[in-house]
C-alpha cells in the first residue's frame, strides 16, 4: 500500500512561536492532500484541502491566516500553525490521494501530536 | 445536512465474540463508504470501503460491511473478535472530501 508520512511526529512549542508539519506520499504523487484536526476523543475535523500548485480550500471556521497550507510538490505538503496558541494544542492529520475518491483511496499519516505551553 | 452518525461511543466485547459497529449517514447522494481503525496516537488504517457494486464488501483482518442504502447505514462487523482489534473505529463518507463519525471506541476483554 502507499505511504504517507508526517514530520514530527510530536512537538512541544511556546506560545506566540510557529511551527511547522511535513506530510510526505513516500511511493506515490499525491494530487490532493488533506489536513484534519482530531481533538481528545472526538472525531477528525476537516480543516483544508490543498491541490498541487493551488491554493488549499479552507473549511468554514478555520482561519486561513493562521493555518498556512502550502502544497508545493506532488509528494510535500506542509501545515504551518502560526503563532501558536495552547487552544492549538491538538493531533494533526494528513492524508494524501493519487486520483479521485472513487476511483481511489486517501492514505493517512500517523499524526502530529503538537502541544503548546 | 451531511453527517455521519456512529451511535455507539464505547463498545465492550468479550474476545472471540462478534462485533457489529453501527454507522449511519445523512448525504445528498450516495456516497463513498469508509471505515478506519485507528490506535492510541497513531493514523487512520483503511479497513475497507465501498464505492459501487456488491453491498457486502470485505476488508483486511477479517472485517467486513454492508451497505444498505434503503436504511443510509455502513455496519462493520467481524465474526470473531482479538485482542489486537481494541482501538478507535471511524466510519467516514463523502465524495470529494471525508466526513467522519465520532468514532466508537472498542475495547476487547479476554
Amino acid at each position: 500500500g502507499a505511504v504517507v508520512s508526517q514530520h514530527p511526529s510530536r512537538v512541544i512549542c511556546k506560545s506566540g512561536t510557529s511551527v511547522k508539519i511535513e506530510c510526505r506520499s513516500l511511493d506515490f504523487q499525491a494530487t490532493t492532500m488533506f489536513w484534519y484536526r482530531q481533538f481528545p476523543k472526538k472525531s477528525l475535523m476537516l480543516m483544508a484541502t490543498s491541490n498541487e500548485g493551488s491554493k488549499a480550500t479552507y473549511e468554514q471556521g478555520v482561519e486561513k491566516d493562521k493555518f498556512l497550507i502550502n502544497h508545493a510538490s506532488l509528494t510535500l505538503s506542509t501545515l504551518t500553525v502560526t503563532s501558536a496558541h495552547p487552544e492549538d494544542s491538538s493531533f494533526y492529520i494528513c492524508s494524501a490521494s493519487r486520483g479521485r475518491m472513487g476511483d481511489t483511496e486517501a492514505f493517512f499519516g500517523q499524526g502530529t501530536r503538537l502541544t503548546v505551553v | 445536512a451531511q453527517s455521519v452518525t456512529q451511535p455507539d461511543i464505547h463498545i465492550t466485547v468479550s474476545e472471540g465474540a462478534s462485533l457489529e459497529l453501527r454507522c449511519n449517514y445523512s448525504y445528498g447522494a450516495t456516497p463513498y463508504l469508509f471505515w478506519y481503525v485507528q490506535s492510541p496516537g497513531q493514523g487512520l488504517q483503511l479497513l475497507l470501503k465501498y464505492f459501487s457494486g456488491d453491498t457486502l464488501v470485505q476488508g483486511i483482518k477479517g472485517f467486513e460491511a454492508e451497505f444498505k442504502r434503503s436504511q443510509s447505514s455502513f455496519n462493520l462487523r467481524k465474526p470473531s473478535v482479538h485482542w489486537s482489534d481494541a482501538a478507535e473505529y471511524f466510519c467516514a463518507v463523502g465524495t470529494d472530501k471525508l466526513i467522519f463519525g465520532t468514532g466508537t471506541r472498542l475495547q476487547v476483554f479476554p
